[in-house]
């Protein structure tokens, strides 16, 4: 039972580099989202998706492009990545976006950009 | 906005120990609101949840109840153990679009000594 797998766990990124956070789910949900942790800061929302073909920016998405082309799939991109973008990634999913569902979320990815 | 206020961290306590962790909110509707922990090493998981006033979750000994007059969800547990080490988010959650996402509190950190 996968629930939602996150790829890679870890990952070193020189300053300008480009680079693709994977973030799949097995459980047909048509809400995804990805979120930052930073210390201090609690868990802020990048982007998210109500269903395929369909993203929309949340609290911080400078510097982010996602797309939704499956169901399943939701891709996080850093264009360019900056000292700033040092964080830890968390993608989730839910059934619906009413507000009674919770969200199940992946084991992260640790990004550090040098 | 609406916004979730948790007490600092971190929080040190002796096996046994009674616990709580204070959480305010601010909406402008009626909101989900909830509690995940996130455990060494893992991504974050559903503890508790309370979908309208009054509601009590709870879940492996812990409890917070929904309390609409002091805007509070407040967790508590009677007799912590060295395994509840983890630092715990408040969440609250509205509906749809960007508002179908979790609010998170900044997170409190937990650790329990034998």
């Amino acid at each position: 039972n996968a629930g939602v797998t996150q790829t890679p766990k870890f990952q070193v990124l020189k300053t300008g580099q480009s680079m693709t956070l994977q973030c799949a789910q097995d459980m047909n949900h048509e809400y995804m989202s990805w979120y930052r942790q930073d210390p201090g800061m609690g868990l802020r929302l990048i982007h998210y998706s109500v269903g395929a073909g369909i993203t929309d920016q949340g609290e911080v998405p400078n510097g982010y492009n996602v797309s939704r082309s499956t169901t399943e799939d939701f891709p996080l991109r850093l264009l360019s990545a900056a000292p700033s973008q040092t964080s830890v990634y968390f993608c989730a999913s839910s059934s619906t976006d009413d507000k009674w569902t919770e969200a199940f979320f992946g084991q992260g990815t640790r990004l550090t950009v040098v | 906005g609406d916004s979730v206020t948790q007490m600092e961290g971190p929080v040190t306590l002796s096996e046994e120990a009674f616990l709580t962790i204070n959480c305010t909110y601010t909406a402008t509707g009626y909101p989900s609101l909830f509690w995940y922990v996130q455990y060494p090493g893992e991504g974050l998981q559903l503890l508790l949840k309370a979908t309208k006033a009054d509601d009590k979750g709870s879940n492996k000994g812990f409890e917070a109840t929904y309390r609409k007059e002091t805007t509070s969800f407040h967790l508590e547990k009677g007799s912590v153990q060295v395994s509840d080490s983890a630092v715990y988010f408040c969440a609250l959650k509205w509906y749809g679009g960007s508002q179908g996402n979790l609010i998170f509190g900044k997170g409190t950190k937990l650790s329990v000594k034998p």
